[in-house]
């Protein structure tokens, strides 16, 4: 199964914008590319994917190497409500297409 | 609504205890999971259910049994636990046909095996 690379921890200042990166070199041709975010006392919430293009959503931007063994996670203007750990996780088209292949998380720390 | 909702939020059970985790959604979603998380760890993927049948079984103990009564429901029953499977056990849905698969959690049942 195809792995993923994060920093364990990053720190940002509030209102800055933040780029989360992952590292997936044996990422296979049909893995998609997928970011959840699980703040404190909660679940693992969905935050974006992508496959080739880079990907843009309210909550944040995809920018995936042409290469795509790398992507980055781009939060705009991080806010403290963004202070959470970060999972880039990888999810093979195979006939699991549930399953999601989670890497070690980044846990995102914002000063005020 | 995109809530999951799980019960109980914690749990304290004996080695000896049958106890049972609830999870409930009204999304519409067929794809439902139980997945395990221990401190500072992703979750770890326990059971797939698919159109209320157990498609996916990642291999763990029998002392979990898993059960889906309706395309609502999902329970998780406990049975004979081991102090080392006190964790946060997690729920969630997804739709089963779709490009996302975006998946939908709960918040989680804080488990502490005694």
């Amino acid at each position: 199964d195809a792995k993923t690379t994060q920093p364990n921890s990053m720190e940002s200042n509030e209102e800055e914008p933040v780029h989360l990166p992952c590292n997936h070199s044996t990422i296979s041709g049909t893995d998609y590319i997928h970011w959840y975010r699980q703040l404190p006392s909660q679940g693992p919430e969905y935050v974006i994917h992508g496959l080739t293009s880079n990907v843009n959503n309210r909550m944040a931007s995809l920018a995936i190497a042409e290469d795509r063994k790398s992507s980055t996670l781009i939060l705009h203007r991080a806010t403290l409500r963004d202070a959470a750990v970060y999972y880039c996780i990888l999810r093979g088209m195979t006939d699991s297409n549930y399953q999601l292949i989670w890497g070690a998380g980044t846990k995102l720390i914002i000063k005020p | 609504d995109t809530e999951v909702t799980q019960t109980p939020k914690h749990l304290v059970m004996g080695m000896t205890n049958k106890k049972s985790l609830k999870c409930e959604q009204h999304m519409g979603h067929r794809a439902m999971y139980w997945y395990k998380q221990k401190a500072k760890k992703p979750p770890e993927l326990m059971f797939v259910y698919s159109y209320e049948k157990l498609s996916i079984n990642e291999s763990v103990p029998s002392r979990f049994s898993p059960e889906c009564p309706n395309s609502s429901l999902l329970n998780l029953h406990l049975h004979a636990l081991q102090p080392e499977d006190s964790a946060l056990y997690l729920c969630a849905s997804s739709q089963v046909y779709t490009t996302t698969y975006e998946q939908y959690f709960g918040p989680g049942t804080r488990l502490t095996v005694t």
